[in-house]
């Protein structure tokens, strides 16, 4: 079966660095994508991830190895409105999204 | 500027009754989507679109209708509602499905409760 793995919650310090894993087992793989999800609203688009690497995006930045079936979000500078979920998606060989069950960050002073 | 809008927001309804929720999106894509989200969970397709006419059956498709008659709207019908049917519906939409990129574009989501 097809089964994306994320930590349930986690905690951070505003200013800080915290890292959100992600690691998938899919049938076929075209592509991973983070999404953030504040409560009660809808899911926006972060980041995307094809080839093996960092992408980096201003404080936000996204890493993947195919080859392990990983991913990170990596979130610098944390603000307190980074308190939200983050969400871990795959594309698989249908181009259909598979989603993780997300990960609540949440930010203390 | 483009949007997706899903309506209504919240909807409280009895065991057995029909509901419709509304998705309406002003980009111009092809592809639409329906979720449901519920805590635990992560997002699971119902039933997708690629284009007029066309739907396909998603991931949780059992108690669900849709149907695509133009562009811009793909109304998502449960036939008769289950308590288990009670959850958070959204609505995506894209411009393509293979490309690089081309991330799915969320409405706020419908809030159903199945009494």
């Amino acid at each position: 079966g097809q089964n994306i793995d994320q930590p349930t919650e986690m905690t951070a310090t505003e200013g800080a660095i915290v890292q959100i894993n992600c690691t998938y087992q899919t049938s076929g793989f075209n592509g991973l994508f983070w999404y953030q999800q504040h409560a009660g609203e809808a899911p926006t688009f972060l980041s995307y991830n094809v080839l093996d690497g960092l992408e980096e995006k201003g404080r936000f930045s996204s890493f993947l190895s195919r080859s392990k079936g990983y991913s990170y979000l990596l979130l610098k500078e944390l603000q307190m409105k980074d308190s939200a979920s983050y969400l871990c998606a795959v594309r698989d060989s249908n181009y259909q999204l598979i989603w993780g069950a997300g990960t609540k960050l949440i930010i203390k002073p | 500027d483009a949007e997706i809008t899903q309506s209504p927001r919240h909807k409280i309804t009895e065991t057995g009754r029909q509901v419709t929720l509304a998705c309406h999106q002003t980009w111009n894509h092809n592809n639409m989507f329906w979720y449901r989200q519920d805590l635990g969970h992560g997002l699971r397709l119902i039933h997708y679109s690629y284009g007029v006419q066309d739907t396909n059956k998603g991931e949780v498709s059992d108690g669900y209708s849709v149907s695509r008659s133009n562009t811009e709207d793909l109304p998502l019908t449960l036939e008769s509602a289950a308590s288990s049917q009670t959850s958070v519906y959204f609505c995506a939409s894209s411009d393509e499905v293979a490309g690089p990129y081309n991330e799915q574009f969320f409405g706020p989501g419908t809030r159903l409760t199945v009494l």
